[in-house]
This record gives C-alpha cells, sequence and structure tokens, in this order.
C-alpha cells in the first residue's frame, strides 16, 4: 500500500550494531504499529502507538525502541542488534473511523533484516 | 493460553473448486475477527470483517463465517483461480484491547 512506505527495504548488518527502521504515511490515521514477522509464527507486535504522545510496549519489545516523530512517522531502533532479530518488518497503520472500532489495519511492504 | 491457530499446510486446490480456510482461538472472546492476504515480500492486505453477532459476511467471491461458540471462522473462495494464490491470515481483537492478534496464516496454491 503506497499509503505507508517503509524504509529501508532490504538491510543487512552486523551483530552489536545499531540500526533504524523507518515508516512514513499519508492516511491521517493517528494509529501506528511495528511488527515482525517470522516463518510459522506469524505476526507479532513489538510497539504500538495511539497518537504522538502515546506510546506502549506490545509482546515482543525487548531489544527495540520506538519514536514518534510526528503523525505520520513512527521508526524502530534496534539498539545492538543480534541474529534472532533477522526477520520481515511491518509497520502498519489503522483509524477508529466509521460506524465500529473496526480497527483495521493498512500494512506497508515491508523491511527485510539480516543481521549476521 | 491464547492461541490462533490456522492450518500450517498449504491448502492445494484446482482452479474452479471452493476453497475453505480455517481459523481457530482459544481464550479469547473477539469482539470481531478480520480475514488479510499477503502476498510474498508484501504487506497483508485487509479483506473481511465479521463482528462477534454476525454468522456470515459475503464480498464477491469471498465468504467467512463466524461461530463463537466453537470458537472457530471459516474463509471460503469459491470459483477460486490461480490468483487467489497467497497465504490467509485471520486477526481478532478481544473486547478490552486495542490490538490485533494474528494467526500464523495459511498458504493457498489454485493450480490452473
Amino acid at each position: 500500500d503506497a499509503d505507508v512506505t517503509q524504509t529501508p527495504r532490504n538491510r543487512i548488518t552486523k551483530t552489536g550494531k545499531r540500526i533504524m527502521l523507518e515508516c512514513s504515511q499519508t492516511k491521517g490515521h493517528d494509529r501506528m504499529y511495528w511488527y515482525r514477522q517470522d516463518p510459522g509464527l506469524g505476526l507479532r507486535l513489538i510497539y504500538y502507538s495511539f497518537d504522538v504522545k502515546d506510546i506502549n510496549k506490545g509482546e515482543i519489545s525487548d531489544g527495540y525502541s520506538v519514536s514518534r516523530q510526528a503523525q505520520a512517522k513512527f521508526s524502530l531502533s534496534l539498539e545492538s542488534a543480534i541474529p534472532n532479530q533477522t526477520a520481515l518488518y511491518f509497520c502498519a497503520t489503522s483509524d477508529l473511523t466509521g460506524e465500529t472500532r473496526k480497527e483495521t489495519q493498512y500494512f506497508g511492504p515491508g523491511t527485510r533484516l539480516l543481521v549476521l | 493460553s491464547q492461541k490462533i491457530e490456522q492450518n500450517s499446510e498449504a491448502l492445494n486446490i484446482q482452479e474452479g473448486k471452493t476453497a475453505t480456510l480455517t481459523c481457530n482461538y482459544t481464550n479469547y472472546s473477539p469482539a470481531y475477527l478480520q480475514w488479510y492476504r499477503q502476498d510474498p515480500g508484501r504487506g497483508p492486505v485487509f479483506l473481511l470483517l465479521i463482528r462477534e453477532n454476525e454468522k456470515e459476511k459475503r464480498k464477491e467471491r469471498l465468504k467467512v463465517t463466524f461461530d463463537t461458540t466453537l470458537k472457530q471462522s471459516l474463509f471460503h473462495i469459491t470459483a477460486s483461480q490461480p490468483a487467489d494464490s497467497a497465504t490467509y491470515l485471520c486477526a481478532l481483537i478481544s473486547g478490552g484491547y486495542n490490538k490485533l492478534i494474528f494467526g500464523a496464516g495459511t498458504r493457498l496454491a489454485v493450480h490452473p
């Protein structure tokens, strides 16, 4: 979905390096999320933010940090990358619009990260 | 413990047949359940939502059922086409939470 963009799309880094993955959205949504996807495990929530001043840990936040720089931008940092953080990372947005709390999420194209 | 389970084995069917994918959950009381499609190397795309008080929802060739007694949702694609080949994820949100919980997905392969 071009409304949610992620950079970089692919990244190779070494153990111990600090890296940042960035997410931008033009959908005007307040809510943003970071997930990682591993084969057989599905999508797991790392962090989420319901507005610029709200940051919450997901189920697997250890080793990660986030920054919500603006409504449209939500970045994920790996402070000291380790090999088991090799995964596909997705940013998503949502908005509580319409007649129900639908929580439909709109995903970016993903960042494939390899930690050597 | 809370679980969402989808068949990890790929589903292979012939073009024109109906594909049926299953999503089972335990220890959740979801207010609604969603289905997403994911193509290789791409992010999931929302397909359908069904609420706890709805038995069935349709959209073109897609049909979703939701049985809160069985704790199960079925996702059907009728008159399947090779272009329907993808991984399909179910996701639910439980009453007091504001986050989606995703299943691991089932890969569907439709053969000509």
